[in-house]
């Protein structure tokens, strides 16, 4: 069966950076597009980020612009998150999901997620 | 700009049905989307993929209490015999060009 499980996440200072590690199995990885979702404390889901199934494409919530990076190792069926300066705002359980099919963006399988906190 | 729009909170009794509305914002009503359970400490589930015609495809082991209609902007998730573990957080989903979007989700109470 599908599993998607993350790994990774701790309590980090302001400014610090995280890598997170989603570790895939159940399908063929490196055929689908994989998504990094996040959800704060007592909020909703807020998407993070997307790679395509080559890593060749990727983007970004305007709010990790410039600061995340997503990347993708086929060869181990894993995907990551580096996180650099991070902020308190970015406290969070991290789930990463994979794409339904190749012509949408419908997610179909989760992780449980990893709990990154960002705390002085 | 591509908007999901549900209402914070529902609530039905034990083995009664509940119609749950996420509405697609003006000019973005053919879009398909998906429907994602979430119950209290859990990661989010996969619930269906519903189209703009109301044709719908359920995930692995979706019960068939699962359904899915449509209705111009607005796509709708019926629960039907609500059971104590359908108490739980559901999310609308669907894309736009280099862009993954959720409603803001509702909290369903099970009486």
């Amino acid at each position: 069966q599908v599993q998607l499980v993350e790994s990774g996440g701790g309590v980090v200072q302001p400014g610090r950076s995280l890598r997170l590690s989603c570790v895939a199995s159940g399908f063929t990885f490196s055929t689908y597009a994989v998504h990094w979702v996040r959800q704060a404390p007592g909020k909703g889901l807020e998407w993070v980020a997307v790679i395509s199934y080559d890593g060749g494409i990727k983007y970004y919530a305007d709010s990790v612009k410039g600061r995340f990076t997503i990347s993708r190792d086929n060869s181990k069926n894993t995907l990551y998150l580096q996180m650099n300066s991070l902020r308190a705002e970015d406290t969070a359980v991290y789930h990463c999901a994979k794409n339904r099919d190749r012509s949408t963006w419908l997610l179909d399988y989760w992780g449980q997620g990893t709990l990154v906190t960002v705390s002085s | 700009q591509l908007v999901l729009t549900q209402s914070p909170s529902a609530s039905a009794s034990l083995g009664a049905s509940v119609k749950l509305t996420c509405t697609l914002s003006s000019g973005h009503s053919s879009y398909a989307i998906a429907w994602h359970q979430q119950q209290p400490e859990k990661g989010p589930r996969y619930l269906m993929k519903l189209n703009s015609d109301g044709s719908h495809n359920k995930g692995d082991g979706i019960p068939d209490r699962f359904s899915g209609s449509s209705s111009g902007a607005e796509r709708y998730l019926t629960i039907s015999s609500l059971q104590s573990e359908d108490e739980a957080d559901y999310y609308c989903q669907t894309w736009g060009t280099g862009i993954l979007v959720f409603g803001g989700g509702t909290k369903l109470t099970v009486l």
